[in-house]
């Protein structure tokens, strides 16, 4: 129940185009869904992250969609650029209770590879 | 100030070696965490330290020590390695808010091979 369920594993996609890459949860109690990017030889860098209170946010040519009573969430990259070349990880956390921090739990990673 | 840094950033160990790996924040964030990453995986959450204090230990074996010998500063104390322990090591530090992780700050990480 503590997975995140990411697809697809790779996209290729044409300089300018629209990147989309999916999640799925199953734990009800995530409150938390942040996207992060990570370039080869660096640590992931958090992108844009949503609350389950909104069904959408927009951060430039990222966007986060976000369907509650599905349990799933996507990114979307709109005019995809060579530079946007990376992998995403969703990840999800819940409230920590009495402590006042959360377990991340990532997604598997999606290789996005824009061509220009 | 939005780095955290980590040093080495390469190392070669042997399996009956000690060698430590460090990380630095001076964000003023009071937890700290370390992750290990294997290539085209996602980070596996290893240890949380909370206001200096080590608040989740998620089953890693005891060749890996953790060490936060202040509000700065992480390190993680490895000893008799294995092989498959070969990975990048991640340092990542976050304020901590009421009640939900904030916004987790990666270092560059650690790449460990383990002869």
């Amino acid at each position: 129940q503590q997975q995140v369920k990411q697809s697809p594993q790779s996209l290729i996609v044409q300089k300018g185009g629209i990147s989309i890459i999916n999640c799925a949860y199953e734990n009800t109690a995530f409150d938390y869904f942040p996207w992060y990017q990570q370039f080869p030889g660096k640590g992931p860098a958090l992108l844009i992250a949503i609350r389950p209170d909104v069904s959408e946010k927009k951060e430039g040519r990222f966007t986060i969609s976000f369907n509650k009573s599905a349990k799933q969430f996507s990114l979307h990259i709109m005019d995809s650029q060579p530079g946007d070349s990376a992998t995403y990880f969703c990840a999800a956390s819940s409230p920590a209770g009495g402590t006042s921090y959360g377990k991340l739990t990532f997604g598997q990673g999606t290789i996005l590879t824009v061509h220009p | 100030d939005t780095e955290v840094t980590q040093t080495p950033k390469h190392l070669v160990m042997g399996m009956t070696n000690k060698k430590s790996l460090k990380c630095e924040q001076h964000m003023g964030h009071r937890a700290m965490y370390w992750y290990k990453q294997k290539a085209k995986k996602p980070p596996e959450l290893m240890f949380v330290y909370s206001y200096e204090k080590l608040s989740i230990n998620e089953s890693v074996p005891s060749r890996f020590s953790p060490e936060c010998p202040n509000s700065s500063l992480l390190n993680l104390h490895l000893h008799a390695l294995q092989p498959e322990d070969s990975a990048l090591y991640l340092c990542a530090s976050s304020h901590i808010l009421s009640g939900w992780v904030g916004e987790l700050f990666f270092g560059e990480g650690s790449r460990l091979t383990v002869l």
